[in-house]
């Protein structure tokens, strides 16, 4: 069975501040890895995916995540902050793209 | 179309009614998912179609809730009966191989 764990259910930085926000997966097989992000009273939006080749994935609004196999993560970072990021995020792993399994999802808060 | 597209967006029904949630994936979608958003669950997986095969409807909470998808096409998410505890938003997601998935803004359900 596939699981996600996102660490921290909030996130507060600064503007312009790096945005780092943890996802570790448990799979028994390579997973596919996913980041959305969703914007109050609004569906999710695909940020970036990882499926196979390079393990940096660069997705929109200057995210990027790493896929580390031995680490089991997939961290979402954004080198910094601005106020339209603030937001929730969630990670989620699929086998062979069936069922996505999510995370519990981390808010992230910008301050000025 | 476009995009996933859900109706109705916003549905207040009295306990014990039942409700019928709709849901157009993109065209050419083979796969379908039906999730369910509520405070303090984050998303939970209800069922998925995929192309003809038999659905996985493992994640349905009960038997008050049922899905069916027409002609590969237009999805209908129904629940009988309704309860409280069913106030939630549904989304609905489709998907084509390796492309990802695109999720609807959903249906925000209000059990009264």
């Amino acid at each position: 069975a596939q699981s996600v764990t996102q660490l921290g259910s909030h996130v507060s930085v600064s503007e312009g501040a790096l945005v780092l926000l943890r996802c570790n997966y448990s799979s028994s097989v390579p997973p596919y890895l996913f980041w959305y992000v969703q914007y109050p009273n609004q569906g999710l939006q695909l940020l970036l995916k990882y499926t196979t080749g390079a393990t940096l994935v660069k997705g929109i609004n200057g995210f990027e995540a790493e896929f580390k196999k031995s680490e089991t993560s997939f961290h979402l970072t954004k080198p910094s902050a601005h106020m339209s990021d603030a937001a929730e995020y969630f990670c989620a792993v699929t086998r062979g793209f069936q069922k996505l399994v999510f995370g519990t999802g981390t808010r992230l808060l910008v301050s000025p | 179309g476009a995009g996933v597209s859900q109706s109705p967006s916003n549905k207040v029904t009295e306990k014990g009614k039942d409700v019928e949630l709709r849901c157009d994936p993109i065209s050419g979608h083979t796969a379908l998912y039906w999730y369910r958003q509520s405070l303090g669950q984050g998303l939970e997986f209800l069922i998925y179609f995929q192309g003809n095969s038999a659905p996985d409807k493992s994640g349905l909470p009960s038997d008050r809730f049922s899905a069916e998808r027409t002609g590969g096409s237009v999805s209908t998410l129904t629940i009988q009966r309704t309860q409280q505890e069913d106030s939630a938003v549904y989304l609905c997601a489709s998907s084509l191989d390796r492309d990802g998935y695109t999720f609807g803004s959903g249906t925000r359900l209000t059990v009264v």
